[in-house]
């Protein structure tokens, strides 16, 4: 069974880029798939924020590509997402997740979530 | 602004049916792209609920269905239970922004 597990700050200063992982059991990140990052802001709705294959191709939100790090460690089987320059407006609760086969979408498998304040 | 267009919310008693909308443009569902559907309770992550307009994951109950036609795609909830009450959130793909997108979400409250 695939599990995923986000783990980050909890806490950034404006300004400040925030880190966050995805750790993967159960499969090997190198067999494949694409590897999505997806935030929720409190009490609003869903936002992509990019999904990256095992060999590095990236899809990205617009909105967003100009601040977003994305990258696969096969060695720890993981999966990384780093935003810079954050501000308030990057406080959300922030999701890793897994489409069901060898394709961008859908998403079947999600991580808990990880809540990220930004805030000095 | 979410590419996708949901009503904020929607209500039903139980037993009945409901009906949750995602209206897109031309450059997502009405470019044939696939919708999908998640229910969000509350404080958890999202869960897939229906795939490919209308396929149903293992698991999911047969009272939740998909369809898709032009530019929107439709979920449908046939005897409401209590603990259907939460969030519903579309998605697709864009080919105008090249990536995912999604609804704003609806919030279906189960009187």
């Amino acid at each position: 069974q695939v599990h995923l597990q986000e783990s980050g700050p909890g806490l950034v200063k404006p300004s400040e880029t925030l880190p966050l992982t995805c750790a993967v059991s159960g499969f090997s990140i190198s067999n494949g798939y694409f590897w999505g990052w997806i935030r929720q802001p409190p009490g609003k709705g869903l936002e992509w924020i990019a999904s990256i294959y095992h060999s590095g191709t990236i899809y990205y939100n617009p909105s967003l590509k100009s601040r977003v790090t994305l990258a696969v460690d096969t060695s720890k089987n993981h999966v990384s997402l780093k935003l810079s320059s954050v501000t308030a407006a990057d406080t959300a609760v922030y999701y890793c997740a897994r489409p069901s086969g060898a394709v961008l979408l859908p998403f079947e498998y999600w991580g808990q979530g990880v809540l990220v304040t930004v805030s000095s | 602004q979410a590419a996708l267009t949901q009503p904020p919310s929607v209500s039903g008693a139980i037993g009945q049916r409901v009906t949750i909308s995602c209206t897109g443009s031309s450059s997502n569902i009405g470019a044939g792209y696939d919708v999908h559907w998640y229910q969000q309770l509350p404080g958890t992550a999202p869960k897939l609920l229906i795939s490919d307009n209308s396929n149903r994951p293992s698991g999911v109950p047969d009272r939740f269905s998909g369809s898709k036609s032009g530019t929107s795609a439709s979920l449908a909830i046939t005897g409401l239970q209590a603990d259907d009450e939460a969030d519903y959130h579309c998605q697709s793909y864009d080919s105008s922004l090249t990536g995912v997108v999604f609804g704003g979400g609806t919030k279906l409250t189960v009187l």
